[in-house]
């Protein structure tokens, strides 16, 4: 089955401590993504990768960081979370920029 | 300034009941426009995507369509199931490498039995 699978689902934890959000999809996808969704702000990027080890800033990368070493995952690490990274995060792969994306089932992040 | 707006931000319908959701568009030339369904807690599921005027798509009880402004997505004879949000978004034609859309804040929609 066709997925993008990201771990963990919920993960609350305290200012300054490094944490990282694991990505990985079964379908040979040369596009990945992290977005963060927000009440009244949307889907915003935060940083995309054109393949393996070629990644670049989205909308919102303070404070993020990514690696791309292998083609199916596509971590996002935290080095220093802070409370205004409390959101809801997806990994996105998709063939191309432009074509259809599958998403992850989120990773709710509480930082306290 | 490039800018997606959905319309409305809530609909509350009774199975059956057919209507439309917009998704107007401020782009300085457009390259495709995506529909997408989220469920709660879930990411979003692709839908549609659309790329000229004229253009119209569907898919069971959905049919997206687009002008030079504006994408509808409506929905005929909507069943309980239908209910999610339905996020818009929108890639310019000067999006560069990283082809980035612009999303809408979606509708959410609700069909009661």
């Amino acid at each position: 089955e066709a997925q993008v699978t990201q771990n963990p689902r919920y993960l609350i934890t305290v200012t300054g401590k490094k944490l990282t959000v694991t990505c990985s999809q079964n379908m040979n996808h040369e596009y990945m993504s992290w977005y963060r969704q927000d009440p009244g702000l949307g889907l915003r990027q935060i940083y995309y990768s054109m393949n393996v080890e070629v990644t670049d800033k989205g909308d919102v990368p303070e404070g993020y960081k990514v690696s791309r070493k292998e083609k199916r995952n596509f971590p996002l690490i935290l080095e220093s979370p802070s409370p205004n990274q409390t959101s809801l995060y997806f990994c996105a792969s998709s063939w191309a920029p432009n074509t259809e994306a599958f998403f992850g089932q989120g990773t709710r992040l509480t930082v306290v | 300034e490039d800018q997606v707006t959905q319309s409305p931000e809530a609909l509350r319908l009774q199975e059956g009941e057919s209507s439309s959701l917009n998704c107007s568009y401020t782009v300085s030339g457009l390259r495709g426009l995506f529909w997408y369904r989220q469920d709660p807690g879930k990411g979003p599921e692709f839908l549609f995507t659309l790329y000229s005027a004229g253009e119209e798509k569907e898919k069971e009880r959905l049919k997206a369509t687009l002008t030079k402004k504006e994408s509808f997505l409506h929905i005929t004879a909507p069943k309980p199931e239908d209910s999610a949000t339905y996020l818009c978004a929108v890639q310019p034609i000067n999006a560069g490498n990283n082809r980035k859309l612009i999303w809408g804040l979606g509708t959410s929609l609700a069909v009661n039995p």
